[in-house]
């Protein structure tokens, strides 16, 4: 079974320019997570999808990041103006139908530097 | 709001040594309690997890048991190896929504 995919891997922008990130969930998986990991600290959640419909965006910062989920499959996460703040580690992750099953399985992450 | 408080690191033991990181939680309702490993250069994998009081996770040697009366899941291994230095971090999740995570414990292993 294919895991979580995301690009890219690795992306260096300049402050105040845009950047997007994409994720493709493992096939089946209603529910797609991304978390910012800032060096040294643990992930925290941006955005949770089910299907095609956000469940929480509560810590999203939504002056400067979006995100969408088109068709409930594939997700694009859109940083714009980047701030030095945003340099961090994006995980994107998948599971099943959120009360049915609790294991997110974790793409390996697009690193973000913002110089 | 919920939270989950790990030891700090980096813990550095020889091999075979006994391996014990502290986890605690707060938390309203009935979390889920899991252990994730990030090894150097990979994603997040899911290293064990409980779900309700008293339940034990264990894989590849490491266990925790969920103690809901000291709301602790403090994460064990008899015999360490090389192979096992990682960034630890525990976490946990309410009704399969968003994971809340630790700030991550190193571990060094020396042979």
């Amino acid at each position: 079974e294919a895991g979580v995919a995301q690009s890219p891997r690795y992306k260096i922008i300049e402050k105040r320019q845009s950047v997007a990130f994409w994720c493709n969930p493992i096939s089946g998986h209603a529910t797609l997570y991304w978390y910012q990991q800032i060096l040294g600290q643990g992930p925290k959640l941006l955005i949770q999808f089910q299907n095609n419909g956000v469940v929480d965006d509560s810590q999203l910062p939504k002056d400067r990041f979006s995100a969408e989920r088109l068709k409930g499959v594939d997700s694009t996460l859109k940083i714009q103006p980047a701030k030095l703040e945003d340099s961090a580690v994006y995980l994107c992750a998948s599971s099943g139908l959120a009360g049915v099953s609790y294991e997110q399985y974790f793409g390996p992450g697009t690193r973000l530097t913002v110089t | 709001g919920d939270s989950v408080t790990q030891m700090e690191g980096p813990v550095t033991l020889s091999e075979e040594a006994f391996l014990t990181i502290n986890c605690t939680y707060t938390a309203t309702g009935y979390p889920s309690l899991f252990w994730y490993v990030q090894y150097p250069g990979e994603g997040l994998q899911l290293l064990l997890k409980a779900t309700k009081a008293d339940d034990k996770g264990s894989n590849k040697g490491f266990e925790a048991t969920y103690r809901k009366e000291t709301t602790s899941f403090h994460l064990e291994k008899g015999s360490v190896q090389v192979s096992d230095s990682a960034v630890y971090f525990c976490a946990l999740s309410k009704y399969g929504n968003k994971l809340v995570f630790g700030a991550g414990t190193i571990l060094r292993v020396k042979s």
